[in-house]
């Protein structure tokens, strides 16, 4: 079946500093991917739609400088935390479909990047 | 818009009890349905599906019977096991447009526990 791979799944990193976490679709071609966020004990939060060849589209309150969204083929998609602080601290999540014409099936998830900014 | 509403938690069940965790929607036309499972420190697995009104969605002893009538997509298990400690997300999504991918709408997850 269809297979999504993130990475990294975990990372610590230093408050003021960039991190970049990668989703790749590794046996099918996804035109879009989803980011979401997720907090302790909490519902996924979508923060954007990464679309392939043009610019994210992102949620209300969701800060576009900060979480920078690059989908540069149709494989792979680019979350970038910029100038982290300990607030950014989360659980990050990708997904992404294959477009098949009339398909209603779900999503397939990546396993999900944990992000402790000291 | 649309939304789901899920049973809140934790449930916790002893090991062998039967399992519902009440899932139920607002939404326009007819959307597909599903139950995702996210274990601890783990993305979202797809559990189980349903594309349609009275269409039955199973997996590893789980089911969810899609009802038009009552919008719901309540989950089940018979008898539940130490190992189905999880989190478990009821979403929709509304029918894919030619050229357009649709956003998952998910309701707030309701985290199970099994003891011994």
């Amino acid at each position: 079946g269809a297979v999504v791979s993130q990475h990294p799944s975990w990372v610590i990193c230093k408050s003021g500093t960039s991190v970049k976490i990668e989703c790749r679709s590794l046996d099918f071609q996804a035109t879009t991917m989803f980011w979401y966020r997720q907090f302790p004990k909490q519902s996924l939060m979508l923060m954007a739609t990464s679309n392939e060849g043009s610019k994210a589209t992102y949620e209300q309150g969701v800060e576009k400088d900060k979480f920078l969204i690059n989908h540069a083929s149709l494989t792979l998609s680019t979350l970038t935390v910029t100038s982290a602080h300990p607030e950014d601290s989360s659980f990050y999540i990708c997904s992404a479909r294959e477009i098949w014409t009339g398909s209603n099936y779900g999503y397939t998830f990546g396993s999900g990047t944990r992000l402790t900014v000291v | 818009g649309d939304s789901v509403t899920q049973m809140e938690g934790p449930v916790t069940l002893s090991e062998e009890a039967f399992l519902t965790i009440n899932c139920t929607y607002t939404a326009t036309g007819y959307p597909s349905l599903f139950w995702y499972v996210q274990y601890p420190g783990e993305g979202l697995q797809l559990l189980l599906k349903a594309t349609k009104a009275d269409d039955k969605g199973s997996n590893k002893g789980f089911e969810a019977t899609y009802r038009k009538e009552t919008t719901s997509f309540h989950l089940e298990k018979g008898s539940v096991q130490v190992s189905d400690s999880a989190v478990y997300f009821c979403a929709l999504i509304q029918p894919l447009n030619t050229g357009t991918a649709s956003k998952l709408t998910f309701g707030t997850g309701t985290r199970l526990q099994v003891t011994l």
